[in-house]
Parts: structure tokens; C-alpha cells; sequence
């Protein structure tokens, strides 16, 4: 089945800097790749997907690039604010075995002021 | 519109002993995925429901059973409990089935002692 692998687990920014969290899976087929944060004590909460026909999205300070060929995809939060700090959550739609999500291990991100 | 909910919200029970935890979707979804969120395996897919059948099933044992009731509000059940049973369980709600975009509720964290 799928399998999707994401760093780095733990990511320390200074506030303003950038911060960027890769995946990759394994399931050539997968098309869809969304990404979640969550606080803590929280649900996770969607922030930004992407579908393999789309190379890249933005959305404000957040943005994910796909590369299908190396099949890997990766979130940039641009000008990191306190507020960004959170577990990120990468996932991958898997095709060959039912269509179900598949998570990364997740990345807690600390944004020090 | 109301988001994901779930009960309870916190849960204790002991060894041997079974518990049944409820999601009501967003008004209008049809589909409910149970997750187990620990904190060394990540999130955990358990199963999937739609249209009040079971669409994909993850590599847990027969004591993680689920049902959907017309109303596509979800019930997860588990039986003979075990200490690492103790996670955060949460449903997801989507409007499709086979991992379109989903959307969380609170959980339910159950401890087992």
C-alpha cells in the first residue's frame, strides 16, 4: 500500500523566516495531497491541498508544490508567525488499495519570537 | 455550517471492557473515516463509511467495528479493550467517499487502564 515519509519531524524557525516541510509516497497513482495542521489539544484542521494535475497552489502565506515525477510534494509557510506553531500533517490519497488517506509521521513546527 | 462533532469527549474504561463513540458528519457529507491518533503511529486510518456501508477498512483487529445509520451520523465500537487501545480517536467527514477532502472532529480521547 501507500506509504508516505515526511521531514523533518521537528523544525525550529525564527519568527519572519520561512519554513518548508516535504513528503513523499510511494503510490505512483495518488492524486490528491492535502495537508493539515494541528494545535495542540486541537482537531487537525485543513490548510491547503493539491491535486496531481496542479503543480502548485498558494493560498496568502501558504503554499505546496507537487513533483509527480519524483513524487514528493512540500509545504512553504512563508513570514512565520507565532501562531504557525503546530504539528503539520502530510497525506496522499492511495489509489491501489481503496481510496483511503494516508498521513505522514507529521512535523512539529516551533516558531520562536 | 456546524462542523464535525463527536461523544463523548473524553472516556475511561478498563481492561476487557468494550466502548462505542459516535461522529455526526457536516450536514450534507455521507462519508465518515475513523482515525486512531497516537503519538508514535501518527494517524491511523481505521475505516470508512458511506451511504451506511463499510468502503475501505485499515489493518486493524476485528475488535475495531463501525457502523453509519441513514442520517450518516457514525458510530466506531471496540471490544475486550486493551491498554493500547489508549489514543485520540477522530472522525473525518466528506461529502464523497475514497479520500476527498475530509474534515475532522474534536475526537474522543479514550484512556484504558
Amino acid at each position: 500500500g501507500e506509504n508516505v515519509e515526511q521531514h523533518p519531524s521537528t523544525l525550529s524557525v525564527q519568527e519572519g523566516d520561512s519554513a518548508v516541510i516535504k513528503c513523499t509516497y510511494s503510490d505512483s497513482a495518488s492524486n490528491y495531497f492535502p495537508w493539515y495542521k494541528q494545535e495542540l489539544g486541537k482537531r487537525p484542521q485543513l490548510i491547503i491541498d493539491i491535486r496531481s494535475n496542479v503543480g502548485e497552489k498558494k493560498d496568502q502565506r501558504i503554499a505546496v508544490t507537487l513533483n509527480k515525477t519524483a513524487k514528493h510534494f512540500s509545504l512553504h509557510i512563508t513570514e512565520t508567525q507565532p501562531e504557525d506553531s503546530a504539528v503539520y500533517f502530510c497525506a496522499a490519497r492511495e489509489k491501489e488499495y481503496g481510496n483511503k488517506l494516508v498521513f505522514g509521521a507529521g512535523t512539529i513546527l516551533r516558531v520562536k519570537s | 455550517k456546524a462542523g464535525v462533532t463527536q461523544t463523548p469527549r473524553y472516556l475511561i474504561k478498563t481492561r476487557g471492557q468494550q466502548v462505542t463513540l459516535s461522529c455526526s458528519p457536516i450536514s450534507g457529507h455521507r462519508s465518515v473515516s475513523w482515525y486512531q491518533q497516537t503519538p508514535g503511529q501518527g494517524l491511523q486510518f481505521l475505516f470508512e463509511y458511506f451511504s451506511e456501508t463499510q468502503r475501505n477498512k485499515g489493518n486493524f483487529p476485528g475488535r475495531f467495528s463501525g457502523r453509519q445509520f441513514s442520517n450518516s451520523r457514525s458510530e466506531m465500537n471496540v471490544s475486550t479493550l486493551e491498554l493500547g487501545d489508549s489514543a485520540l480517536y477522530l472522525c473525518a467527514s466528506s461529502f464523497s467517499t475514497g479520500g476527498e477532502t475530509q474534515y475532522f472532529g474534536p475526537g474522543t480521547r479514550l484512556l484504558v487502564l
